[in-house]
């Protein structure tokens, strides 16, 4: 499974858009980019995933180059809910649907 | 409410007894999964199942025990051959079969052993 990199943590206010980047130079062919967030004790909860390109839902956006070797999880207008650590992880498309989680990045967002 | 239940919320335990966590869910999917979280960590995989009566172990199996007898559940043991059994557990499930499936979870048992 391919290792990802990003950020420790990061901090921002309330109202700003927050961009979390991670890096996965060894990305497979066949493997998709996957963001989870997780509040303390708390399960993960799924929040994007793409091929490449952009991708958007009613929560995130994510960008994804050419080359596929980052991704950038971009959160606009943050609010203090969106305090929470944000996972990274790529994700094999084949059977067993299996992901690595890393540290991941904490946000702590300010009033 | 479709959802992934565990209980309980808060386990404590003496060193030397095993101890089992439940985990059961009712989105219909095959594939199920335990993960131990310790402070300030990432998850790590302790053990999959994708289909009835059918388990590997994960990254981290060592210490504990699974069984998939129903699709809906899957319990964990944690037996006294787990050397540092305290931390937080989370159960997730998700589709199976080819392809890259979001995986739901549960809200975790935080296991404490003395």
């Amino acid at each position: 499974l391919a290792k990802t990199t990003q950020p420790i943590s990061m901090d921002s206010y309330e109202g700003q858009e927050v961009n979390i980047t991670c890096s996965h130079n060894n990305i497979a062919t066949n493997d998709y980019i996957t963001w989870y967030q997780q509040f303390p004790s708390q399960g993960p909860r799924f929040i994007i995933q793409g091929y490449k390109t952009k991708v958007t839902n009613e929560v995130a956006s994510l960008f994804i180059p050419a080359d596929r070797k980052s991704s950038t999880l971009s959160l606009p207008r943050v609010s203090l809910s969106d305090t929470a650590v944000y996972y990274c992880l790529v994700a094999q498309n084949n059977a067993g649907n299996m992901l690595t989680f890393g540290g991941g990045t904490r946000l702590m967002v300010k009033p | 409410d479709g959802g992934i239940t565990q209980s309980p919320k808060y386990l404590f335990r003496k060193e030397g007894q095993n101890v089992t966590l439940s985990c059961e869910q009712n989105l219909n999917h095959d594939a199920m999964y335990w993960y131990r979280q310790d402070p300030g960590q990432g998850l790590r995989l302790i053990y999959y199942s994708q289909i009835v009566n059918d388990f590997q172990k994960g990254d981290i199996a060592e210490g504990y025990s699974v069984s998939r007898e129903k699709k809906e559940s899957f319990p964990l043991t944690v037996t006294s051959a787990q050397k540092n059994p305290t931390a937080f557990y989370l159960c997730a499930s998700s589709r199976s079969g080819q392809g890259t499936y979001e995986q739901y979870f549960g809200p975790g048992t935080r296991l404490t052993v003395t």
